[in-house]
């Protein structure tokens, strides 16, 4: 059973660029959030996807956007990449079944703007 | 709105015990524990719910307190490979339902040494 996989693992970008990552859930998976994390730090919330539409999003500019496909597949984007963006990107699926949902992480994205 | 986890960091000798405490101001829905090594991704390790509970894992148990919206996690007989750092998630509620939001700790790093 192939966990969360993530791609690319490691990504340098100079400031201003853009940057798309990628995020494939477990199997049988439909809903996928991604993280920001920060060196020491804990993961932080950007957003949450089902069913191709955001259903929650944290408090990140509307800089950060992403998109679900119809095999819940994920991407997310970030346009005109800051200093500040440089952190471990993470993917994280789950089911949405109406009560808690155990979220497995992927091994991350590790993106550098220089 | 991120929760306070204590202490910060932790170093024990192999077969000492350890608590890690979680604390939020906000009421929850659930409580979500992870760990993550070096480089790794976070690893799921156990999910509490409101109500008030206790989990375990292995040596590794978990109670959620909702009055005091505080949840430990209970290392027992530390082993060598229970060193990295512990993440609490939580999630808040939204009416009686959960949000699938997750707001992650600080992080508390505990290192176990032979």
């Amino acid at each position: 059973d192939a966990g969360v996989t993530q791609s690319p693992t490691h990504l340098i970008k100079t400031r201003g660029q853009q940057v798309t990552l990628r995020c494939s859930p477990k199997s049988g998976h439909d809903t996928v959030s991604w993280y920001q994390q920060a060196l020491g730090q804990g993961p932080q919330f950007i957003f949450q996807y089902y069913e191709e539409e955001e259903r929650q999003r944290g408090n990140f500019p509307d800089r950060f956007s992403g998109h679900q496909f119809p095999n819940y597949s994920s991407e997310l984007n970030v346009n005109a990449l800051l200093l500040g963006d440089s952190a471990l990107y993470l993917c994280a699926s789950s089911v949405l079944a109406g009560g808690p949902e155990t979220q497995y992480f992927g091994p991350g994205t590790r993106l550098l703007v220089l | 709105q991120q929760p306070v986890q204590s202490p910060q960091a932790v170093i024990l000798r192999e077969g000492e015990d350890a608590v890690i405490n979680c604390s939020s101001s906000k009421a929850l829905y659930s409580v979500h524990w992870y760990r993550q090594k070096h480089g790794e991704a976070p690893v799921f390790l156990m999910i509490l719910l409101k109500g008030g509970e206790q989990k375990g894992h292995e040596k590794i148990s978990a109670s959620f307190n909702e009055k005091k919206q505080q949840s430990s996690l209970y290392l027992t007989a530390s082993q060598l490979s229970y060193s990295g750092t512990y993440f609490c998630g939580t999630e808040r509620c939204y009416g009686s339902s959960n949000t699938g939001k997750l707001i992650f700790g600080q992080g508390t790093t505990l290192q176990v040494k032979p």
